[in-house]
């Protein structure tokens, strides 16, 4: 099975903080997502990377940075968090097979609050 | 990717099979259908998919009509633990990336 590890279920921080979360997958996937997700909003995506070093901006990426050095790990960044930032975030990940499109797996999340 | 449209509740009795139903008229040929679901306070998590034949796999069966304008995905035997919210996603096969965007779902309730 898939398993997709995200660092912490829970977090606080304090506005203005640099926040680091953490992805580790293990199943060797090209791809990675950061997603977050708020009630009435849906699941809206942060950035992806398709390949180590690799990122793209996905529909909401300002705020955040992402750090992909190693194939497994996939990290968000949180340059200076503001309250709006309060969120669950997702990720997820998933394999490049031809041009067929394969599922996202994804970890059990993290509940960020910013105070 | 095509809009989908799913009923906002259903109930189902424990042991009884689940038939959760999905309209996606615009799809288009290279477009597939998935299945997540999301039970409270967790990560979504996948389900299954198809592009035009029915699957079935160890969790669920999806059917999808000849002219894959409808799907409905099957819980064979529910459980209490299948309660949660259901997602039905189209996704191109040919995009660049596959950016997943949940609709409201459809809140499964499996009744003892």
């Amino acid at each position: 099975d898939v398993k997709v590890t995200q660092s912490s279920r829970y977090l606080v921080k304090r506005t203005g903080e640099k926040v680091f979360l953490e992805c580790v997958q293990d199943m060797d996937h090209e791809n990675m997502f950061w997603y977050r997700q708020d009630p009435g909003l849906g699941l809206r995506l942060i950035y992806f990377s398709y390949d180590v070093k690799m990122k793209e901006k996905g529909d909401i990426p300002e705020g955040y940075s992402v750090s992909r050095e190693k194939k497994e790990r996939f990290s968000l960044i949180l340059e200076s968090a503001s309250t709006n930032q309060t969120s669950m975030y997702l990720c997820a990940s998933s394999v490049t097979v031809g041009t067929g499109r394969q599922p996202q797996h994804f970890g059990d999340g993290t509940r960020l609050s910013i105070l | 990717d095509a809009k989908t449209t799913q009923p906002p509740s259903m109930d189902c009795a424990e042991g009884r099979a689940a038939n959760l139903p999905c309209n996606h008229s615009t799809i288009s040929g290279n477009e597939y259908v998935y299945w997540y679901r999301q039970i409270h306070s967790q990560g979504p998590q996948y389900i299954i998919h198809g592009l035009k034949n029915n699957e079935t796999n160890e969790m669920a069966s999806l059917i999808i009509t000849e002219d894959r304008k409808s799907s409905t995905l099957i819980l064979p035997h529910a459980t209490l633990r299948d309660t949660a919210v259901y997602y039905c996603i189209v996704i191109g096969g040919g995009t660049s990336y596959g950016k997943l965007t949940f609709g409201q779902g459809t809140i499964l309730t499996v009744h003892p």
